[in-house]
């Protein structure tokens, strides 16, 4: 069975520092793992993904992630907070292309 | 836009009547996917698609939903029956099945179907 955990509902950051929001995952397998963002009213966007090609992944906008097997995370980073980045956020792992097993999501708030 | 589309954007009826949403995924993409996302909630897996063929469907799926893949193409979900609990946002999803998409599990997803149930 697959799972994740996104440690935080909410985090609030100001503009110009960093962003950390932390997920667990838990898989039988070797999972794909994903972050996508949903701003209000719009579809969810893909992140960033893990494939198992490199352990630091970058994706859109600035924003990083780590696998680390050994903590089973894969927290998503980015150094420097826009105000543009406030939006819901949701960790996904994948061991199958039929299954993907959403977090409940961070909110992230941007202050100015 | 060759992006996933899904229509109606909004939906509210009343308790007890039957609505019906489409999704038009990624012309090229073969796997289809409905998932229901609740307030402050990540999306749930509904059923998934392969061409016309369902595959799967969540236990979350009750007698009163049905999905349909006709042709391979777009994909209806219709809810009988509405109940107040089935307000919701629902989401549709595809994916190719072949490529680097398709090796790493990725899935496109449409704006979503708000659906409130009075």
């Amino acid at each position: 069975a697959q799972s994740v955990t996104q440690l935080d509902s909410h985090v609030s950051v100001s503009e110009g520092t960093p962003v950390l929001l932390r997920c667990n995952y838990s898989s039988s397998y070797s999972p794909s793992l994903f972050w996508y963002v949903q701003h209000p009213n719009k579809g969810l966007q893909l992140l960033l993904k893990y494939t198992s090609a490199a352990t630091l992944v970058k994706g859109i906008n600035g924003f990083e992630a780590e696998f680390k097997k050994s903590e089973t995370s894969f927290h998503l980073t980015k150094p420097s907070a826009h105000m543009s980045d406030a939006a819901e956020y949701f960790c996904v792992v994948s061991d199958r292309s039929n299954d993907m097993r959403f977090g409940a999501g961070t909110r992230l708030t941007v202050k100015p | 836009d060759t992006g996933v589309s899904q229509d109606p954007r909004h939906k509210i009826t009343k308790r007890g009547q039957n609505v019906t949403f489409r999704c038009d995924p990624i012309s090229e993409h073969n796997r289809l996917y409905w998932y229901r996302q609740t307030l402050g909630q990540g999306p749930e897996f509904l059923t998934y698609f392969q061409n016309e063929a369902q595959l799967e469907k969540s236990r979350l799926l009750s007698d009163r939903f049905s999905a349909e893949r006709p042709k391979g193409s777009f994909s209806t979900l219709e809810i009988q029956r509405t109940e107040q609990g089935d307000s919701a946002m629902y989401l549709c999803a595809s994916s190719p099945t072949s490529g680097r998409a398709m090796i790493y599990n990725e899935q496109f997803f449409g704006p979503g179907t708000r659906l409130t149930v009075l």
